[in-house]
C-alpha cells in the first residue's frame, strides 16, 4: 500500500518552517525522503531506519515513529531553494524496494 | 556516493516501437531498481535487477512489456516494448549507495519518454 503524505501542498514565505508527514499502514524497516524539482530526478535527503539510526542532509531533520509507522520531515528557516515536490519512500524490509507516497508540493516565496 | 548515468536523456517515439534505456553506475552495486514516473505522478517501482538472475517485477509490470538485462554489476537496461502513448513517462534507475551501510538510494537523471 502506498504511504499517505500530508499536506498535499504548502506555500511558505522565506524563513518559515514546515512539516511534511508520511504515514503507512504497514510495518516499516526504513523511510527515505527525496526532493524533486521540476524536470529533474529526485534527490536524496534523508534515510531513517528502524532502531533509530538516520543519515541525511545537515540542514534537514526528520523523525520516524516505528510504532505508528509514521515519519515527519522538518524544514526550518526555509529558503527559496527548498521549493519542489517532496516524496517519502517506504521500505518494508523487502530488499530495498521503495513504495513512494503521492508527494507534497512545497513552494517557498520571497 | 555512486555516480549514475542514463541514456538517452529523452526520446520521442512512435507507437508500436520499442526503446531501450541504459543505466550505468561508476561503482559495482548489487541491486539496481527501475522506476516509472508518469506525468504529475509519484514514482512506481517496475522491477529489481540483480546481476546473474532474472529481474523481479512488481504487480502490474510484466517481462514481455519491460524486459530487463543486467549483464554485470555496473550496468542495466530496461526496454519499453510495443509502446503506446500511456507509456509516456520518466523512467529512472536507482541504486543503493555501495559505500554506505545505510542503504540509501540514489537516482539516475532519468529518461523522459514521449510516445506519439
Amino acid at each position: 500500500q502506498q504511504p499517505v503524505q500530508s499536506p498535499q501542498a504548502v506555500i511558505l514565505r522565506e524563513g518559515e518552517d514546515a512539516v511534511i508527514n508520511c504515514s503507512s499502514s504497514k510495518a516499516l524497516y526504513s523511510v527515505h525522503w527525496y526532493r524533486q524539482k521540476h524536470g529533474e530526478a529526485p534527490v536524496f535527503l534523508m534515510i531513517l531506519l528502524k532502531g533509530g539510526e538516520q543519515k541525511g542532509h545537515e540542514k534537514i531533520s526528520a523523525s520516524f515513529n516505528e510504532k505508528k509507522q509514521q515519519s515527519s520531515l522538518y524544514l526550518t528557516a526555509s529558503q527559496l531553494s527548498y521549493s519542489g515536490t517532496y516524496f517519502c519512500g517506504t521500505d518494508r524490509g523487502s530488499g530495498g524496494k521503495l513504495i513512494f507516497g503521492q508527494g507534497t508540493e512545497l513552494s517557498v516565496k520571497p | 556516493s555512486a555516480v549514475i548515468s542514463q541514456k538517452p536523456s529523452r526520446d520521442i517515439c512512435q507507437r508500436g516501437t520499442s526503446l531501450t534505456i541504459q543505466c550505468q553506475v561508476d561503482s559495482q552495486v548489487t541491486m539496481m531498481f527501475w522506476y516509472r514516473q508518469q506525468p504529475g505522478q509519484s514514482l512506481t517501482l517496475i522491477a529489481t535487477a540483480n546481476q546473474g538472475s532474472e529481474a523481479t517485477y512488481e504487480s502490474g509490470f510484466v517481462i514481455d512489456k519491460f524486459p530487463i538485462s543486467r549483464p554485470n554489476l555496473t550496468f542495466s537496461t530496461l526496454t519499453v516494448s510495443n509502446m503506446s502513448p500511456e507509456d509516456s513517462s520518466i523512467y529512472l534507475c536507482s541504486v543503493e549507495d555501495p559505500f554506505s551501510s545505510y542503504n540509501e538510494q540514489f537516482f539516475g537523471p532519468g529518461t523522459r519518454l514521449t510516445v506519439l
